[in-house]
């Protein structure tokens, strides 16, 4: 069974940092690319980002970039997001998700909040 | 970027009504166009990928269409269990862009 589960969301101060997890089991994450997606309260769905099988490329939505890096370490199973420079928009329920690179994304974590507020 | 524009952004129909919830991309994305339901305080889950084609597990009622530019995703026999947020997303390319939902309730 494919799960993904996201952690590290909390409550950050205006300027703070806060590095995301997403741990995945039940396919073979090295072989696979994965993006993250947010959702701000009472808004629709925004991709953030997407890292590539070994990690060598990179993409980013353009409210995010050059503050937030993407990574994975295939070993862990495991995809990160770092996020810096965190403000209020930035609030909102982030998501990871199996994406086949050229397909859907076909199996989303249940998410994890991050609340910008000082 | 290509741009997803879907309409209406929310409706209200009866259960047993069909619904039709369309989607335009601003430029051609061949089929590369998935929709997916969301219910409230849920993650999104996968209804339809390569514009038409049903992701197991789904009912027959939910139905896709459309190539290139304008794509319709149907509710053919509105269930009460339907009542979500309803987004398209271009996988053409990156950025993955989505469109802005659509809020379907029941009348």
């Amino acid at each position: 069974e494919v799960q993904l589960v996201e952690s590290g969301g909390g409550l950050v101060q205006p300027g703070g940092s806060l590095r995301l997890s997403c741990a995945a089991s039940g396919f073979t994450f090295s072989s696979l690319a994965m993006s993250w997606v947010r959702q701000a309260p009472g808004k629709g769905l925004e991709w953030v980002s997407i890292i590539s099988s070994r990690g060598d490329t990179t993409y980013y939505a353009d409210s995010v970039k050059g503050r937030f890096t993407i990574s994975r370490d295939n070993s862990k199973n495991t995809v990160y997001l770092q996020m810096t420079s965190l403000t209020a928009e930035d609030t909102a329920v982030y998501y990871c998700a199996k994406d086949h690179w050229t397909g859907p994304f076909d199996y989303w974590g249940q998410g994890t909040p991050v609340t910008v507020s000082s | 970027d290509i741009q997803m524009t879907q309409s209406p952004s929310s409706l209200s129909a009866s259960v047993g009504d069909r619904v039709t919830i369309t989607c335009r991309a601003s430029q051609d994305i061949s089929n590369h166009l998935a929709w997916y339901q969301q219910k409230p305080g849920k993650a999104p889950n996968l209804l339809i990928h390569a514009a038409s084609t049903l992701q197991s597990g789904v009912p027959s009622r939910f139905s896709g269409s459309g190539s290139e530019t304008d794509f319709t995703l149907t509710i053919s026999g509105l269930q009460p269990e339907d009542v979500a947020s309803y987004y398209c997303q271009n996988y053409n390319s990156v950025p993955r862009t989505f469109g802005q939902g659509t809020k379907v309730e029941i009348k």
